[in-house]
């Protein structure tokens, strides 16, 4: 089972910067790994899905990597704006089993 | 498609009472899964279907926690009884056995007092 961490808990920035989110799993066995957001009590919208050969994913302002052999994903947001405040969840999944492990998120506020 | 469809969005129940949450795939998945989410432990999956057989119900809390999926457009899971602590949101998510991802439903946030 993979077992996953997102590394900052929370984090504030200003309009307009750039950031980068990272996701740790212990499984290298990965099948695929999946970012979503969360808006406040909402459900999860998917954001990118990176399969096990691939490097990663972009749409728009944003970009995920996988790095199989560190165990890490990182999330990069360009030019952040206050509508990308949310919590951003990183999710994994193994070969030996195809349900997704989720970390507990990162909270992230974007001020004017 | 509509997505993943759950039912109902919100349910306040008495302790000790039943409650069956529901849920419909997306059209043509074959996987499906059902996690629940609180505060202090994030989302847990709870038991996952793959072509209506569960595959893994280790998540499943306790006895009191069943999951079924009749027919591959439906699953329920039925809290019985249900107690103050199974306060949470209930996500239903499914995907296909390809390379796509996960879809989630909008939740089910149940209240147990």
């Amino acid at each position: 089972k993979q077992e996953v961490t997102q590394i900052p808990a929370a984090l504030s920035v200003p309009e307009g910067e750039n950031l980068v989110l990272n996701c740790s799993f212990t499984d290298s066995a990965i099948y695929n790994l999946q970012w979503f957001r969360q808006d406040p009590g909402k459900g999860l919208t998917s954001l990118l899905l990176i399969q096990s050969s691939q490097r990663e994913q972009t749409s728009g302002r944003l970009n995920a990597s996988l790095d199989k052999s560190s165990g890490r994903s990182t999330l990069y947001i360009a030019a952040s704006q206050p509508g990308d405040s949310a919590t951003y969840l990183c999710a994994a999944s193994s070969n030996s089993g195809y349900a997704l492990n989720f970390g507990k998120g990162t909270s992230l506020l974007v001020t004017p | 498609d509509a997505g993943v469809i759950q039912s109902p969005r919100h349910e306040v129940t008495e302790m000790g009472q039943e409650v069956t949450l529901r849920c419909k795939p997306i059209s043509g998945h074959d996987y499906l899964f059902w996690y629940r989410q609180t505060m202090m432990r994030g989302l847990e999956l709870l038991i996952y279907f793959n072509n209506n057989v569960p595959i893994d119900d280790s998540g499943m809390p306790e006895d009191r926690f069943s999951a079924k999926m009749p027919n591959a457009s439906f699953s329920t899971l039925k809290i019985q009884p249900s107690e103050p602590r199974d306060s949470a949101v209930y996500f239903c998510a499914s995907r296909d056995g390809g390379v796509a991802g996960y879809t989630f439903g909008s939740g089910t946030r149940l209240t147990v007092v």
